[in-house]
């Protein structure tokens, strides 16, 4: 089945280090992708999405694309802040069906001043 | 944008009671909504998906007469655990789409902490 497979955690950064997580899948057809941000106590917000290949997703000065021959989806940001402290999901939605999202098992990112 | 409210947030019950979550789309008709759980530390695992009027659809291992879901309306969903015991404990987390817009994502609502006593 639909699968997706996110680097572990935790990652601990220095305030505007460069930042890389790791996102492939395995699915069926092309689903669309999703990077989803928690705080603590939270629910899920999404950050960015992308729904075909070589599309970029980018909000707050995330970015990630959608490769299709790698079948990845790495979430960048090139300055972090302590503010970027948070869980973050990587998701594809299903085609098929009900078209639920299939999640990763999620990266905590700690962000230090 | 869309908005879906959870109630209540956080919610504390003695064992061997029910407890009703309720997960409500504010400015849209959810025809397909979805309840999560989430351990602490760990990723969502999808317990069920509804649609408006119909059976919710479980997931393997999930126990339907245990997390009992109703989607009555198109703004409403609600989650009840029945007969909660301490290992239900957990995180809830509903989702909901716009099923009359193609290709849009789920939202979600802020969660519901459990703890069973």
């Amino acid at each position: 089945g639909d699968s997706v497979t996110q680097m572990e955690g935790p990652v601990t950064l220095s305030e505007e280090a460069f930042l890389t997580i790791n996102c492939t899948y395995t699915a069926t057809g092309y689903p669309s992708l999703f990077w989803y941000v928690q705080y603590p106590g939270e629910g899920l917000q999404l950050l960015l999405k992308a729904t075909k290949a070589d599309d970029k997703g980018s909000n707050k000065g995330f970015e990630a694309t959608y490769r299709k021959e790698t079948t990845s989806f790495h979430l960048e940001k090139g300055s972090v802040q302590v503010s970027d402290s948070a869980v973050y999901f990587c998701a594809l939605r299903v085609i098929q069906g009900a078209q639920k999202l299939v999640f990763g098992q999620g990266t905590r990112l700690t962000i230090n001043p | 944008g869309a908005v879906v409210s959870q109630h209540p947030s956080r919610v504390i019950c003695k064992s061997g009671t029910s407890v009703k979550i309720e997960c409500r789309s504010l400015d849209f008709q959810a025809t397909t909504m979805f309840w999560y759980r989430q351990f602490p530390k760990q990723s969502l695992m999808l317990m069920a998906t509804s649609n408006e009027g119909s059976k919710a659809t479980y997931e393997q291992g999930v126990e339907k007469d245990k997390f009992l879901i109703n989607h009555a309306s198109l703004t409403l969903s609600t989650l009840t655990v029945t007969s909660a015991h301490p290992e239900d404990s957990s995180f809830y987390i509903c989702s909901a789409r716009d099923g009359a817009r193609a290709d849009t994502e789920a939202f979600f609502g802020q969660g519901t902490r459990l703890t069973v006593v």
